[in-house]
């Protein structure tokens, strides 16, 4: 069965520091994996895409990372705000089409002053 | 753009009612679907729409029922409530295809749905 693991589940940082999100994946055939913030009573909103040929892309302060080879993504939060508190889900597309969509449990993030 | 609307925001029934979850969509989306959120627990699909007139089955459709008898509109219907369909549910869009499978989903804010 197609899993994607998130860790760690939750996680509270200080105010203008790093953060690192890690997610692993085992789905088959790999089309592509996305990031998405879900601020608390919203829906989920995407950061970024990766697609098997890309190994890093930044939006903004978010950095994501890819390795095809490990079936492992990251999430790398620089310079952290208030607004950043979120849950952040990894969600990996199956397929050829990539129609079919296997989600990972999140990650809850905490930022504190 | 309103995006993806769903009502109502909460919702409170006793075991055995049913209900109807609303979702609508404006950026003209072939593809619709229905999510639960449960703690601890990765998003699940209930339902899927390609388009006006087709729907299926994702994950765990049981005790769930939905039409689509337009682009825009996409209902949940809850046939008989239990405590188990306490959740959140979510409605997602996304435009349909290949590309569309490439593009993100589009999420409304959500139902919170307790059953007691």
């Amino acid at each position: 069965k197609n899993q994607v693991e998130q860790s760690p589940q939750s996680l509270i940082i200080l105010e203008g520091k790093n953060c690192t999100l890690q997610c692993n994946y085992t789905v088959s055939p790999f089309s592509n994996l996305r990031w998405y913030k879900q601020d608390t009573g919203r829906g989920p909103v995407s950061l970024t895409i990766m697609t098997f040929s890309e190994n890093t892309k930044s939006n903004g302060r978010y950095t994501a990372t890819l390795d095809a080879d490990t079936k492992q993504s990251s999430l790398h939060i620089t310079a952290s705000q208030l607004s950043d508190s979120a849950s952040y889900i990894c969600v990996v597309s199956e397929g050829n089409a990539g129609n079919m969509l296997t989600f990972g449990g999140g990650t809850r993030l905490m930022v504190k002053p | 753009n309103a995006g993806v609307t769903q009502t109502p925001k909460f919702q409170v029934l006793k075991t055995g009612q049913s209900m109807t979850l609303q979702c609508a969509q404006d950026m003209n989306h072939e593809y619709m679907s229905w999510y639960r959120q449960d703690p601890g627990m990765g998003l699940r699909l209930i339902h899927y729409s390609v388009g006006a007139g087709i729907t299926d089955q994702g994950e765990v459709p049981n005790g769930y029922n939905v039409s689509r008898s337009t682009t825009e509109d996409f209902p949940l219907r809850l046939l008989s409530a239990a405590p188990s369909q306490t959740s959140v549910y979510f409605c997602a869009s996304r435009p349909p295809g290949t590309a569309g499978a490439r593009s993100p989903l589009h999420f409304g804010n959500g139902t919170r749905l307790t059953v007691t």
